[in-house]
């Protein structure tokens, strides 16, 4: 069946630093592939999609490209921010745009 | 965007009692819902779909006699943990989809 890989956490920088979280992906066909993040006491919230092989996804300053050849869709960030703390989750979907299959989430914590 | 309203956010329950969730669109109409569970350190793992007026469509592996879904509004989705045990513990999450999957805050559900 479809799944969904990604990093271990949690993950600790430093403000400033590059952010790279892996995610990799196994499916029938071609899935949407997505990011979404929780920050503390919140609900899911997407941060990023990508619909099909090369398209790059990216969002407040967030970004992830749709690696066919690699099954992967790794985020990434230049610059990491104390704001960004938080869990994020790497998604597919493959049976319909709504139904998904998530990673286990990473948590992120930066530090000033 | 659109959001999804989830409570209570927390609930620690006897054994062998029953609690119920809501799952609320507030600004938008949801003809379908889905239910999510995650165990520490797993993944989201999809539980079941609620459709409006009709029953809804259970995961493999899921008791639909100990986690009953109702789904009696476009706006409103309800699971009810039935004689709840502590295996049940868990943090549950719904979601409702309106051009893409919005999602409620979750509910960290404990059996004592």
């Amino acid at each position: 069946g479809d799944s969904v890989t990604q990093m271990e956490g949690p993950v600790t920088l430093s403000e400033e630093a590059f952010l790279t979280i892996n995610c990799t992906y196994t499916a029938t066909g071609y899935p949407s592939l997505f990011w979404y993040v929780q920050y503390p006491g919140e609900g899911l919230q997407l941060l990023l999609k990508a619909t099909k092989a090369d398209d790059k996804g990216s969002n407040k300053g967030f970004e992830a490209t749709y690696r066919k050849e690699t099954t992967s869709f790794h985020l990434e960030k230049g610059s990491v921010q104390v704001s960004d703390s938080a869990v994020y989750f790497c998604a597919l979907s493959a049976r319909g745009y709504s139904t998904l299959t998530f990673g286990k989430g990473t948590m992120l914590l930066v530090s000033p | 965007g659109a959001v999804v309203s989830q409570h209570p956010s927390r609930v620690i329950c006897k054994s062998g009692t029953s609690v119920k969730i809501e799952c609320r669109s507030l600004d938008f109409q949801a003809t379908t819902m889905f239910w999510y569970r995650q165990f520490p350190k797993k993944s989201l793992m999809l539980m079941a779909t609620s459709n409006e007026g009709s029953k809804a469509t259970y995961e493999q592996g899921v008791e639909k006699d100990k986690f009953l879904i109702n789904h009696a509004s476009l706006t409103l989705s309800t699971l009810t943990v039935t004689s709840a045990h502590p295996e049940d513990s868990s943090f549950y999450i719904c979601s409702a989809y309106a051009t893409e999957a919005f999602f409620g805050q979750g509910t960290r559900l404990t059996v004592v």
